[in-house]
């Protein structure tokens, strides 16, 4: 069974600061499938804020940076501003059956 | 501009059948390349992936609710429909209809507001 492990399960960080979440795949993502990054704020549908592992949709503010292949994957947040205190979820998707990630909380300290 | 909005009952009994429509409007299944995708969440938890079908009618179903899971879509009335059978109370979430463009390699562009679904007697 395919699985994403996302780590930490909260990260308490403050304004201003660097964000690192991770995702972890179980198996190499095959050809046809890709990785991409959500954020959720309370309440709100999802947001697309990366796709194909490190491509950000028109809107999506540069301070976020994916990177990564095959089972070791990155969302970096440069610098926090205060909306992004909210859930982020990794997402594989394409060929094969999705998957989410359980989800990382970033946490005002 | 694309738009999703899910309706369905707010409330199923156990073992009844929850039957979700997605109505959108923006896109057409008439396109190729058009995929809609059902999502859930219980409530304080993470994102699970249900079900999604395309443009051509190709379907693809969650592996562990696969026995459970139905879609289908009308294209005349841009819909798409998920029934799950056998509802338990664990089944209790928001269930949320995505739109994703294959052309453009981004998934879920486009989401409804989701619907909660609550499984009690």
């Amino acid at each position: 069974e395919f699985v994403l492990t996302q780590s930490p399960g909260t990260l308490s960080l403050s304004p201003g600061d660097r964000a690192t979440l991770s995702c972890r795949a179980s198996q190499s993502l095959t050809s046809g499938d890709n990785l991409a990054w959500f954020q959720q704020r309370p309440g709100q549908a999802p947001r697309l804020l990366i796709y194909a592992a490190s491509s950000r949709p028109t809107g999506i503010p540069d301070r976020f940076i994916g990177r990564g292949s095959g089972t070791d994957f990155t969302l970096t947040i440069s610098r926090l501003e205060p909306e992004d205190f909210v859930v982020y979820y990794c997402h594989r998707y394409g060929r094969s059956v999705g998957t989410f990630g359980q989800g990382t909380k970033v946490e005002m300290k | 501009q694309v738009t999703l909005k899910e309706s369905g009952p707010a409330l199923v009994k156990p073992r009844q059948t929850l039957t979700l429509t997605c109505t959108f409007s923006g896109f057409s299944f008439n396109s190729s390349g058009m995929r809609v995708t059902w999502i859930r969440q219980p409530p304080g938890k993470a994102l699970e992936w249900l079900a999604r079908i395309d443009w051509d009618d190709e379907k693809m179903y969650s592996t562990s609710l696969q026995a459970r899971l139905t879609v289908s879509k009308d294209t005349s009335n841009n819909q798409v429909v998920l029934t799950m059978t056998n509802m338990d109370p664990v089944d209790t979430a928001t269930y949320y209809c995505a739109r994703t463009d294959l052309s453009t390699v981004s998934p879920f562009d486009h989401w409804g507001q989701g619907t909660l679904v609550t499984v009690s007697s």
